[in-house]
């Protein structure tokens, strides 16, 4: 079965370094999220993206937040400057077309800010 | 704005029981409601949802989920549970037709099944 991946499993990174995430959403998909998870609390909406273009953003998606789709299979979260409250699982989720209503989620990242 | 509710922290269940865990919602129009289960050092897999039709829904592993709309819950229930459902549920919630719209989450309920 499909499944999104999502890579380094783990990464770990100094207070104001830029780091990127990475997201390969099941193949015919089409739309694509992040959400982050902070230890012990719940999953929040980050950003939504479909054809090349963000479709919605929470107020937590600030400018130190972008996404890209690179190329045909990647989809990538880039923080600028992380900050100790940055440190969480993020989470990329991936919808088929014509099932917008179902997100599929990766296994997650765990970023931690020094 | 959405919100979802789950009003338990913990459930803990004898292995063979039925399970139930709460879910409310707050939603502009009709929602779209789902649960998934979360479990250690894993991402969200999806259990079930409810879009339109029958109120009950089926969904992976046994689980189903009642939607009832005047009391604006989505309780996921199984009819017998196993030491293998113990894991972290959440419950969340999307107006209808919102296209690429993100999930609002609950904060979600540990499952804990003894044997």
């Amino acid at each position: 079965e499909p499944e999104v991946t999502q890579t380094p499993s783990h990464q770990v990174t100094q207070m104001g370094q830029e780091v990127i995430l990475r997201c390969v959403p099941i193949s015919n998909h089409l739309y694509f999220y992040w959400y982050r998870q902070i230890l012990g609390q719940k999953v929040e909406f980050l950003v939504s993206f479909y054809n090349n273009e963000i479709s919605e953003k929470s107020e937590i998606f600030d400018d130190q937040f972008s996404v890209e789709r690179p190329d045909g299979s990647n989809f990538t979260l880039k923080i600028r400057s992380t900050k100790l409250e940055d440190s969480a699982m993020y989470f990329c989720a991936s919808t088929h077309p014509g099932h917008t209503d179902t997100q599929y989620f990766g296994p997650g990242t765990r970023l931690t800010v020094l | 704005a959405q919100s979802v509710a789950q009003p338990e922290d913990q459930v803990n269940v004898a292995e063979g029981n039925p399970l139930t865990v709460k879910c409310t919602y707050s939603v502009s129009g009709n929602p779209y409601l789902f649960w998934y289960v979360q479990y250690p050092n894993r991402g969200l897999q999806f259990l079930l949802k409810y879009i339109t039709g029958d109120n009950l829904v089926k969904g992976s592993y046994g689980f189903e989920a009642e939607f009832n709309k005047s009391q604006t819950s989505f309780h996921l229930k199984k009819p017998s549970a196993l030491v293998s459902d113990s894991a972290l549920y959440f419950c969340a919630v999307r107006h209808y037709g919102g296209g690429a719209d993100g999930l609002t989450f609950g904060k979600g309920t540990h499952l804990i099944i003894q044997p």
